[in-house]
């Protein structure tokens, strides 16, 4: 699986949008980007995933650059409870048996009243 | 249930005793996952299984950990002799489908283990 980078943290106010960046520099055209957080002393929570097309769901919006190197996680309205670690994951497409999530370190977003 | 369901919530063992991790995935997923996660850290891979098959036990750091799904639905991770790096929080995860990496992977909130 392709690697990514992210910064270690960073903040935004409540009520602000939060736009976390994603570098994956080394993307195959067979791979996935899918975004999870985890909230302190949870599981990892799903939020969104893409393969070249921007998406939206009812969480965030995913955009992905044309060339795909890179990627942006937009949580359009931050609240305190969006506090949290989010992952950025290259995932292989298809890949028939195993299909495991690789996770990095993650950003640290913290959300200020 | 809704969810995958992990058990115990939290453990405390003692070094040098078995431990055993339950997991109970959403209901007809094919597809499970075990991590485990220290301190700081991100999720790590353990091993995976589709049905009763473990088809990928790469990331089990040692032989004292072992893993089954006997009937394809519940798991056991069981870990022997149990050492004081192996304090952590380990994650169960479950998937409906194979092979096709747009079915999204849903996990429990974690055993909690802490070995002294």
């Amino acid at each position: 699986d392709a690697k990514t980078t992210q910064p270690p943290s960073m903040d935004c106010a409540e009520g602000r949008a939060a736009n976390l960046p994603c570098n994956h520099s080394t993307i195959s055209g067979n791979e996935y980007v899918y975004w999870y957080r985890q909230i302190h002393s949870q599981g990892p929570q799903y939020i969104i995933h893409g393969l070249k097309n921007n998406e939206t769901n009812e969480m965030a919006s995913l955009i992905i650059t044309e060339d795909r190197k890179s990627s942006t996680l937009i949580l359009p309205h931050a609240t305190l409870r969006d506090t949290a670690v989010y992952y950025c994951i290259v995932r292989i497409k298809n890949t028939g048996a195993n299909s495991k999530l690789t996770f990095g370190k993650g950003i640290t977003l913290s959300v200020r009243p | 249930g809704a969810g995958v369901s992990q058990s115990p919530r939290y453990k405390v063992a003692k070094r040098g005793q078995d431990v055993a991790l339950r997991c109970d995935p959403i209901s007809g997923h094919v597809s499970l996952f075990w991590y485990q996660q220290a301190l700081g850290q991100g999720p790590e891979f353990l091993t995976y299984f589709q049905n009763e098959a473990q088809l990928d036990k790469s990331g089990l750091p040692s032989d004292r950990f072992f893993a089954e799904r006997p009937e394809g639905s519940v798991s056991t991770l069981k870990i022997q002799r149990t050492q004081q790096e192996d304090s952590a929080v380990y994650l169960c995860a479950s998937s409906p489908r194979t092979g096709y990496s747009g079915n999204t992977i849903y996990f429990g909130e974690g055993s909690w283990l802490t070995v002294v």
